[in-house]
């Protein structure tokens, strides 16, 4: 089974709210990722987990917050987000976090008011 | 620094032709490089993974090849349908593990 699960799969929500995106994988993998995509752009990487570490954090603002409470689980948390993170966040998930094929879910549509 | 190139970015074929997608990339130290499909607001959906080590890889319809020396990849679609049509990309794993992504080809099957 190479399914990667998100919750939900759209979430509207206000500049001062605080949300949470849901991801899971039943494949036994090692490494778990969030991706953002804006519209017409390819997938721009936010966090990886391997082993339920934090190994990548790139400049992304502390406004988004991730989870790894083990290794079939990531959560990314939201907090004063601004109407520019409007996109699509895309949980992925690979045997480890090297060189394993990449699975995706089918991603949480985010919209900012 | 890798850079990862599509060309087309669009692309529109009658249905039932054969038809191929290009990627090429700067940087041949690379560990693998994989082809997705995108449907319009949805996930990304793995077609093939070509190791470094391998020419290419094959699943039904498709054919991925992979040239490391000239840093190029092609994806290969026989026999197009309409339910074909989405956006291609390919992303190489590069040496910090990290994907760098195309920007992507769009693809419409005509019926």
């Amino acid at each position: 089974d190479t399914e990667v699960t998100q919750t939900p799969k759209h979430l509207v929500m206000g500049m001062t709210n605080k949300k949470s995106l849901k991801c899971e994988q039943h494949m036994g993998h090692r490494a778990m990722y969030w991706y953002k995509q804006k519209a017409k752009k390819p997938p721009e990487l936010m966090f990886v987990y391997s082993y339920e570490k934090l190994s990548i954090n790139e400049s992304v603002p502390s406004r988004f917050s991730p989870e790894c409470p083990n290794s079939s689980l990531l959560n990314l948390h939201l907090h004063a987000l601004q109407p520019e993170d409007s996109a699509l966040y895309l949980c992925a998930s690979s045997q480890d976090g090297t060189t394993g094929e990449q699975f995706f879910g089918p991603g949480t549509r985010l919209t900012v008011l | 620094k890798q850079e990862v190139t599509q060309i087309p970015a669009a692309l529109s074929v009658p249905e039932g032709e054969n038809l191929v997608l290009n990627c090429s990339f700067t940087d041949s130290a690379i560990y693998n490089l994989q082809w997705f499909r995108q449907d319009p607001g949805k996930g990304l959906t793995s077609l093939l993974l070509i190791q470094s080590s391998q020419r290419e890889q094959t699943s039904g319809r498709l054919n991925a090849s992979l040239d490391k020396s000239s840093g190029r990849s092609t994806l290969y679609i026989a026999a197009s349908q309409p339910g074909d049509s989405a956006t291609y990309l390919c992303a190489v794993r590069g040496s910090n593990y990290q994907l760098i992504w195309g920007a992507g080809t769009k693809l419409i099957i005509k019926p």
